[in-house]
């Protein structure tokens, strides 16, 4: 257990669903994030969530929806996804990183991850 | 921008071997470097990181990692393998603003 939960660790839907996927953390961290995993391909930045707001929306499409009550869950909502949205979704945390400029702590002192949830898009 | 290329996809060793798992980047500034692993049905853990200071970074389970500048190089080592080493392992490169991973190196260890 590394203190980022995510869950469900996995989840079949259908291209008509809707779904979500749930974190949370108790590490005192204030930035979330939001990786997707496919195979053969280089761990790809979705959102970045720094003390609750988003601060990064790297050109995801419509049909994922972040959201971040408060600096301790975040979620993912799913609609209308393809099959190649098939992929490991991975949260991650990490404390700020207050340099009077841009970033957010993971980019400097490494994030802490949960253990995934391997979603199949049917 | 800054990128990351892992020259091996996989890498098989045998246990007890040594082994080097070889990270090049590219960056026009100063930047962080660190190595994550993952094992079979996991997120990623960090391994170690290079903030500044000495280029030889140790981590945990025994790994190590040296920061070379002038050949833009994270390169990854341990000097003997166990069988639990086996997992798949990132390099990633940051700048502060923005941090970009390789594309991973599947470490096997054989019996």
């Amino acid at each position: 257990e590394t203190g980022v939960t995510q869950t469900p660790r996995h989840l079949v839907m259908g291209m008509t669903n809707k779904k979500s996927l749930k974190c949370e953390q108790h590490l005192g961290h204030n930035a979330m994030y939001w990786y997707k995993q496919s195979a053969k391909k280089p761990l790809e930045l979705m959102f970045v969530y720094n003390f609750k707001e988003q601060t990064e929306n790297n050109s995801v499409p419509s049909r994922f929806s972040p959201e971040c009550p408060n600096s301790s869950h975040l979620f993912l909502h799913l609609h209308t996804l393809q099959p190649e949205d098939s992929a490991l979704y991975l949260c991650a945390s990490s404390p700020p990183f207050n340099s009077g400029g841009g970033g957010t702590g993971g980019f400097v002192y490494g994030y802490t991850f949960g253990s995934g949830t391997r979603l199949t898009v049917v | 921008a800054q990128s990351v290329t892992q020259l091996d996809s996989q890498v098989p060793v045998f246990e007890e071997a040594p082994v080097e798992l070889r990270c090049n980047y590219s960056s026009s500034v100063s930047v962080y470097l660190f190595w994550y692993v993952q094992y079979p049905n996991q997120g990623l853990q960090l391994l170690l990181k290079y903030l500044s200071g000495s280029t030889l970074v140790k981590g945990i389970n025994g790994f190590e990692a040296e920061f070379n500048k002038s050949q833009t190089s994270f390169h990854l080592r341990k000097p003997s393998v166990h069988i639990s080493d086996t997992a798949e392992y990132f390099c990633a490169v940051s700048d502060a603003e923005r941090l970009v991973f390789g594309k991973g190196t599947k470490l096997t260890v054989n019996p």
